[in-house]
Parts: structure tokens; sequence; C-alpha cells
């Protein structure tokens, strides 16, 4: 099937330091996208959107960043804190559709 | 208010069987997708009902079937099982209108 983004990559932070995970996708009729928290055992966790109408989205401690030109999707999570330890996932959506594109993911590992 | 809720937690089968897995709706969203997450990758769309009716679908063979109840919960069946069928088995679902999917925890089925 369909997939955004590339194998799953692990990123290394130290506690406190800001995290950046990218992810590219692939249709350019997407017009929505969103980024997904998924900790061991738990179903995928809303973490933030963005419309493709804007370039950033910032929320609390997490901002989204979206180029179109280049079709990549960023996560930037500010002050990265053990509990953020998680696969992230980005996905897209076309409005004109109701099927969600999820890419693998990134394993997201957070030193103390 | 209660979450997205899935049954059962874990299952276990053998090839050529048939499994149901069961899904209930936060109050209020009437419609839910299933999506088939394996082990290291990221969620893979099976299909979307609302309001009983199939609007989605994935690309997954005619042994996934789903059907939608007149309280919004969902039942996903697959026949003949596959040892690739193994996975873990995600129910989102939504209000109508908006882009926001809440995920359950999901049903881990394993099939020796």
């Amino acid at each position: 099937g369909e997939s955004v983004g590339l194998h799953l990559p692990t990123l290394s932070v130290q506690e406190g330091d800001n995290s950046i995970i990218n992810c590219a996708y692939s249709n350019s009729a997407s017009d929505y996208f969103i980024w997904y928290k998924q900790e061991s055992g738990k179903g995928p966790q809303f973490i933030i959107d963005i419309r493709s109408n804007m370039d950033k989205r910032q929320g609390q401690r997490v901002t989204v960043l979206l180029n179109k030109t280049v079709k990549h999707l960023s996560l930037q999570i500010a002050a990265t804190q053990p509990g953020d330890s998680a696969v992230y996932f980005c996905a897209e959506k076309n409005s004109g559709t109701y099927k969600y594109i999820f890419g693998t993911g990134t394993r997201l590992k957070v030193l103390a | 208010d209660a979450g997205v809720t899935q049954s059962p937690t874990h299952l276990i089968k053998t090839r050529g069987q048939q499994v149901t897995l069961r899904c209930s709706p936060i109050s209020g969203h009437k419609s839910v997708s299933w999506y088939q997450q394996v082990l290291g990758q990221g969620p893979q769309f099976i299909f979307q009902y609302y309001e009983k009716e199939e609007r989605g679908r994935g690309n997954f063979p005619d042994r996934f079937s789903a059907r939608q109840f007149p309280n919004y919960s969902s039942e996903l069946n697959v026949n003949a099982l596959l040892l690739g069928d193994s996975a873990l088995y995600l129910c989102a679902t939504q209000l109508e209108g908006v882009n926001e999917q809440f995920f359950g925890p999901g049903t881990r089925l394993t099939v020796l």
C-alpha cells in the first residue's frame, strides 16, 4: 500500500534539548497533514495538524512546518521531556477522500 | 467521557480461521475508520464507515469486511486468516466534518 515517509529511523536527544522529526510525503494533492504520537501498547494520539494553506502552526511545545515545494513536513518539540519518548507518525489526507496515509514513523528516545 | 474502546485486547487465531473485532466510538462520533498496523510500520487504512455505509476503502482484499450499527459501533471481520494478517488493528472515530481522528488502543491479532 501507499506510505508516507521513510523506513522507521530513531532519533535520540538529550532531555531539555529540542527535537526535530522529519517526514516526506508523496501526494502533491494532499491538503491536510497530522502528526501523531504512539506510545507502546497504545493507539496513535493526535499532536497537531496543519492545512496546506499554512506553512507553520504552533501548539504547546510543538511546532509543525510544512514545505509544499519539496513535500516535506517537520515536527519540532521544544525542551524534550522523557514523556515525549514514543514513535511519531506523520499522516496526510486529501480533502476529497476519506483516506489517511501514514508514514512508517520515527522513534524518539529521550536520554536523561 | 470514555474514549474509543476496542475489544478484545488480544486475540490468537490459526490460519484459515475467521475473526471479528469490535469498536465503540466516542459519543457523538458517527464516522469509524479501521487501520492495520504491522509491527514497525505506520497504520494502513482499511476502510471508513459513516451512517452504516462504507465510503472509503484501502488496498485490502475482500477477506476484510466491516459493518456499522445504528449506535455507530463497528465490527471488522477478516476471513480465511493468513499469517500476514498478524497485526495491531486500530479503530479511529471522528465527528462529521472534522478531520481529527481519535484512535482506540487497538486489538493485537496473532495468526499462527
